[in-house]
């Protein structure tokens, strides 16, 4: 597609529940990346894929995290256990190239745990 | 690890006056540096970035920053700001074989009319 698309845009859940976010990167963009925004923050990396493997995990908070690239493309960020504290906007960019700088963002999908 | 510091949470300034968001970075080296800005419910859209070369960058919408090593500051700058600039600016950087960006806190910019 035009742009990076990240499913769904809002996400409500209850703490304990498990959630899946989606990214749709631009085509042939090889590198990927999550970030969370909490409110009045600046983005935080969370984790990194160039192609299907995840080469910087290093920011994903704990093991209730996980995230998954299989085919190269869509990437899914996965929440077990939610807390209230994973309230945030998750956001996903993609780029041609490793430098990091210079990717495409996603609108982000806001995630709510009551 | 690299680190950036936006001092400025909030700057207000009127239409047509000039501009200028502060950002200072932490890194051994020379980084890559980025400047982002947000529009509520928007994700984040690149003005500009620095790489190596010229130190003065041009970006979109008429935004310039300067890369200056010696004062380890990166400061985004727009000569006439229009009411539609109104948003979060963040800086950011990359550093070494990190492909990371760590981002400041951001600046929140407000125009009046």
């Amino acid at each position: 597609g035009a742009g990076v698309s990240q499913t769904p845009s809002n996400k409500v859940t209850e703490k304990g529940k498990y959630v899946e976010l989606r990214c749709d990167p631009i085509s042939g963009h090889t590198a990927l990346y999550w970030y969370r925004q909490s409110l009045g923050q600046g983005p935080e990396f969370l984790i990194y894929f160039q192609g299907t493997g995840a080469a910087d995990d290093s920011g994903l908070p704990n093991d209730r995290f996980f995230a998954v690239r299989p085919e190269g493309s869509v990437s899914t960020l996965k929440i077990q256990r939610t807390e209230r504290g994973d309230s945030a906007v998750y956001l996903c960019a993609s780029s041609l190239d490793r430098t990091g700088g210079g990717a495409v963002f996603g609108e982000g999908s806001r995630l709510t745990v009551l | 690890a690299q680190s950036v510091t936006q001092p400025d949470i909030h700057i207000t300034v009127s239409e047509g006056a000039s501009l200028e968001l502060r950002c200072n970075y932490s890194y051994g080296a020379t980084p890559y540096l980025f400047w982002y800005v947000q529009s509520p419910g928007q994700g984040l859209q690149l003005l500009l970035k620095y790489f190596s070369g010229d130190t003065l960058v041009q970006g979109i919408k008429g935004f310039e920053a300067e890369f200056k090593r010696s004062q380890s500051s990166f400061n985004l700058r727009k000569p006439s700001v229009h009411w539609s600039d109104a948003a979060e600016y963040f800086c950011a950087v990359v550093g070494g074989t990190a492909s990371k960006l760590t981002f400041g806190t951001g600046t929140r910019l407000q125009v009046t009319l």
